[in-house]
């Protein structure tokens, strides 16, 4: 089955203490995104990547991301703060910038950050 | 600096109405337009993709139109159920692969 898997599905850490959300993909796709969804901020772009290439999106401070596998793309946290709590989304695409281009999202991480 | 619009915020009908949700974004400048359903707690599905050239796409009891001119797109829901209650979302592709979100529409469909 074609999906984007992500682990954990729910974690609670305190501030400072460095952790990885992972993500993989069973779809051979080129491009990966990791999102955060904040009420009433709705879903903002963190980080994408091909395989080459780090797009920096709307809010890329405090978090980090390495793609040495084209189906694994983990979240880093290096020292987390409690404004990072939040849901967090992986997301994969065939390719980039055309337009066919479709999003597949993965079920959500739900992190707090104490 | 690409601005995404859902209106209205949240919206209730009862069981068997057509509804309609919009859309609207700042820049015409797009790749394409898709449309998620996102259940609570729950990741987004993907509904419909419309690409920047089309106009319209369909999919079941889906149907959603873009006018890029105008910055609008409309997601259309034929004889709503119950089971069609949850939160949908627009997105845009443009710039650098950038998704801009809007915030959302919480549908609740009353049997």
């Amino acid at each position: 089955e074609a999906q984007v898997t992500q682990n954990p599905r729910y974690l609670i850490t305190v501030t400072g203490k460095k952790l990885t959300v992972t993500c993989s993909q069973n779809m051979n796709h080129e491009y990966m995104s990791w999102y955060r969804q904040d009420p009433g901020l709705g879903l903002r772009q963190i980080y994408s990547m091909n395989v080459e290439v780090t797009d920096k999106g709307d809010v890329p401070e405090g978090y980090k991301v390495s793609r040495k596998e084209k189906r694994n793309f983990p979240l880093i946290l290096e020292s987390p703060s409690p404004n990072q709590t939040s849901l967090y989304f992986c997301a994969s695409s065939l390719s980039g910038l055309s337009s066919y281009n479709e999003q597949f999202f993965g079920p959500g991480t739900r992190l707090t950050v104490l | 600096k690409q601005e995404v619009t859902q209106i209205p915020a949240a919206l209730s009908v009862p069981e068997g109405e057509n509804l309609v949700l919009n859309c609207s974004f700042t820049d015409s400048a797009i790749y394409n337009l898709q449309w998620f359903r996102q259940d609570p707690g729950k990741g987004l599905t993907s509904l419909l993709l419309i690409q920047s050239s089309q106009r319209e796409q369909t999919s079941g009891r889906l149907n959603a139109s873009l006018d890029k001119s105008s910055g609008r797109s409309t997601l259309y829901i034929a004889a709503s159920q119950p089971g069609d209650s949850a939160t949908y979302l627009c997105a845009v592709l443009s710039g650098t692969y950038k998704y801009i979100f809007g915030t959302g529409t919480r549908l609740k469909v009353l049997a």
